[in-house]
């Protein structure tokens, strides 16, 4: 069965990074892209972008260029976020989501269980 | 603000129907049938209730049902049960250029 298994709550100062993890399991990890999805305390969900998981290659949704950062390690199945410079408005819950099948304009067929980052001095 | 306009909240009685609208453009979900539907407990992952407009994932209740008139798509759950109290988030392909997906601002489902 899929799994989405993702890195624990991370606390952080401003000005500082943090890399979250979300490893795969139960498929060919390379076969379908991986999202990134953000959810600010009380707030909706915004999609961030994705990584094809084949090539390595990101796009980054409007407002997620610059401190953001998708990467991959093929051999351990693994898909990053890393945020840097961070700042108060960043704190939020982070999913990864795997995209429902390998092909078009897919859904996020699976989630990971999320991952809180909180930005406090 | 959200690309795609859902009610904030609706409500309902167990055994009774409602229907979640989401209004976007012509950009979105009137251009094409890439419209999902996602429900989120508190505190947990939210989940593919719907996709491609009406089609529904393997283990979904058949209870949940999508549409589409133009720019507005609807998820519509019959026989209301205390567990479908969540928060719903419909999605769309968005075919301008700096996003490929959106969501909609979200829709609390109280069962009364």
């Amino acid at each position: 069965q899929v799994q989405l298994v993702q890195s624990g709550s991370e606390l952080k100062k401003p000005g500082a990074s943090v890399k979250v993890s979300c490893k795969a399991s139960g498929y060919t990890f390379t076969s379908y892209a991986m999202n990134w999805v953000r959810q600010a305390p009380g707030q909706g969900l915004e999609w961030m972008g994705w990584i094809n998981t084949n090539t390595g290659n990101p796009t980054y949704a409007q407002g997620f260029t610059g401190r953001f950062v998708f990467s991959l390690d093929t051999s351990v199945s693994t898909a990053y976020l890393q945020i840097s410079s961070l700042k108060a408005e960043d704190t939020a819950v982070y999913y990864c989501a795997r995209d429902l099948y390998s092909y078009g304009h897919t859904p996020l067929g699976y989630w990971g269980q999320g991952t809180l980052v909180t930005v406090s001095s | 603000q959200s690309a795609l306009t859902q009610p904030a909240s609706v409500s309902g009685s167990p055994g009774q129907s409602i229907t979640i609208s989401c209004t976007g453009t012509s950009s979105d979900v009137g251009g094409y049938n890439y419209v999902s539907w996602y429900q989120q407990h508190p505190g947990k992952a939210p989940k593919l209730m719907i996709y491609e407009v009406s089609n529904r994932p393997s283990g979904v209740s058949n209870r949940f049902s999508g549409s589409k008139s133009g720019n507005t798509a609807s998820l519509t759950i019959s026989g209301l049960q205390a567990e479908d109290e969540a928060d719903y988030y419909c999605s769309s392909y968005t075919s301008s250029s700096t996003l490929e997906k959106v969501f909609g601002g979200g829709t609390k489902l109280t069962v009364l």
